[in-house]
Order: structure tokens, then C-alpha cells, then sequence
């Protein structure tokens, strides 16, 4: 089984919509957890850190479920803009973090 | 605040040529990594430094690669001899704690022919 497991998508959703992408980890001494954008041909950027609390930040809202280590980000009133790919990401032993191959977001006009 | 710097952005190679790839890391970040990033396998964790100590190279696809941290402020991953398998994206990323994520660089892209 894969550390981080993600659906690779794409995920083609009209302006405006509301999308939500999900992501498995198996190491369930993880402790922090995040999730990085990276658009076509740049490097992954931190999109927001992942709270057992959940978290908003404007139109993202992430949330963990550590009983079922599963992690969510969820995007309304998505924007042209929003269209890259979305890597989840936990920690793993030592200070690594361990990425997932990420999803394919797509909006459309 | 100028991030994490590499070099170069591109590098076009033969077949057989060392490789030289260049990171500058964030003042103050005590953790430097080096990621592999291709289609087919996504970003891959080559080796990270703590401190300028080596950590973790189980990723070193093979003795071929090799990665110093000299000092804090300079890191470089060397591929010798270089193959057409090892063309990808190079990625460094620094870091001052595993609670805060990883800025990563821009990246270099190589390609071996």
C-alpha cells in the first residue's frame, strides 16, 4: 500500500463549482499533514496546513479524520485560476515529509 | 526573503557526463532535501540533510548519484555518469521544521540524450 494515495484525476468542474478532493495515508504516527499546489512545469507551493480542528482559509477548507487517516481539501466558487495539481502530503519518520502523486484540477468556463 | 535558489534551471547532457546540480537553501532552514520529479513515479525523496549531515539516501536510485552539504548554505547532487533514465526535474526544498512543510526551489530540469 502507498504511503499517501490520491485519485490522480483530472477533475474537470465549471467555474464556480464546488470540487473536493480526498487523500488516504498509511502511517498513522503522521503527525502534520498538508496539502501543496504545483502548477504545470513550477515547483509544489503550500497551499494550507491540515488541523485536526479543520481549517478555512477564504475558499479552501481542509479537514483530518486521524481514526480513518484520511485527509480532505474542499474548494467552493472555484476560480479559472484554481486549475492545477493539488498534492497531499504527511509526515514520516524523521523530518520527511512524504507527497502524494496528487490530483488533476481542470476549471472550466 | 529569496527562497530556495538552484542551478541551473535547464541542463541538456550526453550520455555518460557528470551532472553538477546546485541548491541554496533559506538562511536559517536546518533541513535540505533533494526530490526527483517524472510522470510516471511523481516527486520521489532522493536524500535530506539535517544540519549539513546526511539522513536518509535509501532514495539514491544508485551509487551513480551522490549529494554534499558542504555547508549550510550550499548542497549539490552529482550524477555520474549521467544516463537518458535520469532526465526529470530536480527539485531542493528547505526547512526549519517538519511542522511547517517545505519551500521548494524552481527546480532543474534535466535532460540526458
Amino acid at each position: 500500500r502507498k504511503e499517501v494515495e490520491q485519485d490522480p484525476g483530472p477533475f474537470n468542474v465549471p467555474e464556480g463549482a464546488t470540487v473536493a478532493f480526498n487523500c488516504t495515508y498509511s502511517n498513522s504516527a503522521s503527525q502534520s499533514f498538508f496539502w501543496y499546489r504545483q502548477d504545470c512545469r513550477k515547483e509544489p507551493k503550500l497551499l494550507m496546513s491540515v488541523y485536526s480542528s479543520g481549517n478555512e482559509d477564504g475558499r479552501f477548507t481542509a479537514q483530518l479524520n486521524r481514526a480513518s487517516q484520511y485527509i480532505s481539501l474542499l474548494i467552493r466558487d472555484s476560480k479559472l485560476s484554481d486549475s492545477a495539481t493539488y498534492l497531499c502530503v504527511v509526515t514520516g519518520g524523521g523530518n520527511k515529509l512524504t507527497f502524494g502523486t496528487g490530483t488533476q484540477l481542470k476549471v472550466e468556463l | 526573503d529569496a527562497g530556495v535558489i538552484q542551478s541551473p534551471r535547464h541542463e541538456v547532457t550526453e550520455m555518460g557526463q557528470e551532472v553538477t546540480l546546485r541548491c541554496k537553501p533559506i538562511s536559517g532552514h536546518n533541513s535540505l532535501f533533494w526530490y526527483r520529479q517524472t510522470m510516471m513515479r511523481g516527486l520521489e525523496l532522493l536524500i535530506y540533510f539535517n544540519n549539513n549531515v546526511p539522513i536518509d539516501d535509501s532514495g539514491m536510485p544508485e551509487d551513480r548519484f551522490s549529494a554534499k552539504m558542504p555547508n549550510a548554505s550550499f548542497s549539490t547532487l552529482k550524477i555520474q555518469p549521467s544516463e537518458p533514465r535520469d532526465s526529470a526535474v530536480y527539485f531542493c526544498a528547505s526547512s526549519i521544521g517538519q511542522l511547517y512543510g517545505y519551500t521548494f526551489g524552481s527546480g532543474t530540469r534535466l535532460t540526458v540524450v
